[in-house]
């Protein structure tokens, strides 16, 4: 069973380029998200999704697109890349219903140069 | 809107001995679930134990349990018999029932001292 499986694991951008951090898993989970990592933080939400068809913002979306056309896929496409993105991204996945947890992906380095 | 405090970032605690790691919550949801995360060195993101606002006791995974005072908003998480490879960063998160997003503190750091 794979989980949650996000590519590329390293990425090394220039300023202006963009890119797309790939997320899918197989549980069938209803719910899909994105974080970005820095130090000091914690995990801040960039964008979510409780269904295919269904996304939202969360608590830092600007320069960050995201769709979920089916249910196993999520990608977080980086529109034109700036070094303040420059962080460690993760994908996350539950199921719909009930106090289930997070099931994480192994985690994205991205870094703008 | 909610929040995780974690005082401490950094701890050290000595193989074999127990440590708390603190967790302070903000919230005006009556109902919630607490969590916990590992973070090793290698970067992954490991669940470790579950609080219910509205469990009665508190939760125990192996050597981990949840000292959870909801009257304080408080859900450390305490270790028994640390070993080496508890060395990572841990961070404490929170999810309303009726709503979908999580909101995680900024972690606290432990190493375990030989």
């Amino acid at each position: 069973n794979a989980g949650v499986t996000q590519t590329p694991k390293f990425q090394v951008l220039k300023t202006g380029q963009s890119m797309t951090l790939q997320c899918a898993q197989d549980m069938n989970h209803e719910y899909m998200s994105w974080y970005r990592q820095d130090p000091g933080m914690g995990l801040r939400l960039i964008h979510y999704s409780v269904g295919a068809g269904i996304t939202d913002q969360g608590e830092v979306p600007n320069g960050y697109n995201v769709s979920r056309s089916t249910t196993e896929d999520f990608p977080l496409r980086l529109l034109s890349a700036a070094p303040s993105q420059t962080s460690v991204y993760f994908c996350a996945s539950r199921k719909g219903q009930g106090n289930g947890e997070l099931f994480f992906g192994e985690g994205s380095r991205l870094t703008v140069l | 809107a909610q929040k995780i405090t974690q005082t401490q970032p950094g701890m050290f605690v000595q193989e074999k001995e127990a440590v708390t790691l603190d967790c302070t919550y903000d919230t005006s949801d009556p109902s919630y679930g607490l969590f916990w995360y590992k973070q090793p060195s290698s970067g992954e993101m490991i669940f470790l134990i579950y609080q219910g606002s509205y469990d009665q006791q508190n939760a125990t995974e192996g050597r981990y349990s949840l000292n959870f005072q909801k009257a304080r908003k408080s859900a450390n998480l305490v270790i028994s018999a640390s070993q080496l490879g508890d060395s990572a960063m841990y961070f404490c998160a929170m999810r309303p029932f009726y709503g979908q997003n999580f909101v995680f503190g900024p972690g606290t750091r432990l190493s375990v001292l030989p």
